[in-house]
């Protein structure tokens, strides 16, 4: 059954700890996202990788970090340096860039106390 | 910057009205244009993408939109509201370009249905 899936649904950490969170899709696509939403904000580009080895910076980068050693795994760690971390992330993946519809994942929200 | 405008953060009708979504977007040239559709606490799910081959695009569950390149807008309809439509939707663009990677998301309308 192909899909994606985001690890685990809620999480929870201290402010100052970094923290990660888990993208993996057997799709096969070739392109991974990250989105961060917030109430009434719509969705907001974090990173997006085209293929492995490569990604780039979205509208909101400042405070995250990624990798893409593998096509199908595509993590985000939050960093401490994120001012306001508390959201929902939302991962998602498309056969290749351009017009490919993306898919998305179930999302994690994360909180920080 | 271009940009893309959900009129109305909620929407309320009556089960079996007709729902209007409102949507626009800032170009002269027909960007890719795409509806979403997330329930509470999930993810997206795509009902419809504009491709440029018909204007009037149809969708799952019974939604459709009509691509209007004089108005600049890309607004999605049902007939007829069902109780299960009630979610918050997602107007997408993605501009030509620079950047053509990149979706941007409206902020989102929360459609809840009356019974």
């Amino acid at each position: 059954d192909g899909g994606i899936t985001q690890s685990p649904k809620y999480l929870f950490r201290k402010e100052g700890q970094n923290v990660t969170l888990s993208c993996e899709q057997n799709l096969n696509h070739d392109a991974m996202y990250w989105y961060r939403q917030d109430p009434g904000q719509g969705l907001r580009l974090i990173y997006y990788s085209q293929i492995v080895n490569d990604f780039q910076k979205g509208d909101i980068a400042e405070g995250y970090s990624v990798s893409r050693e593998k096509k199908e795994s595509f993590p985000l760690t939050v960093t401490s340096a994120q001012k306001n971390p508390t959201a929902f992330y939302l991962c998602a993946s498309s056969l290749k860039g351009g017009v490919d519809t993306q898919y998305f994942g179930p999302g994690t929200r994360l909180t920080v106390l | 910057a271009q940009s893309v405008t959900q009129l109305g953060s909620h929407v309320s009708v009556s089960e079996g009205a007709l729902v209007l979504l409102r949507c626009n977007y800032s170009s002269s040239v027909p960007p890719y244009l795409s509806w979403y559709v997330q329930y509470p606490n999930q993810g997206l799910q795509l009902l419809l993408k504009y491709t440029s081959a018909a204007t009037l695009v149809k969708g799952i569950n019974g939604f459709e939109a009509e691509f209007k390149k004089s108005e600049t807008s890309f607004h999605l309809t049902k007939p007829s509201a069902h109780m299960s439509d009630a979610a918050e939707y997602f107007c997408a663009v993605r501009y030509s370009g620079a950047g053509s990677y990149q979706l941007t998301f409206g902020k989102g309308t929360k459609l809840s249905v009356i019974p």
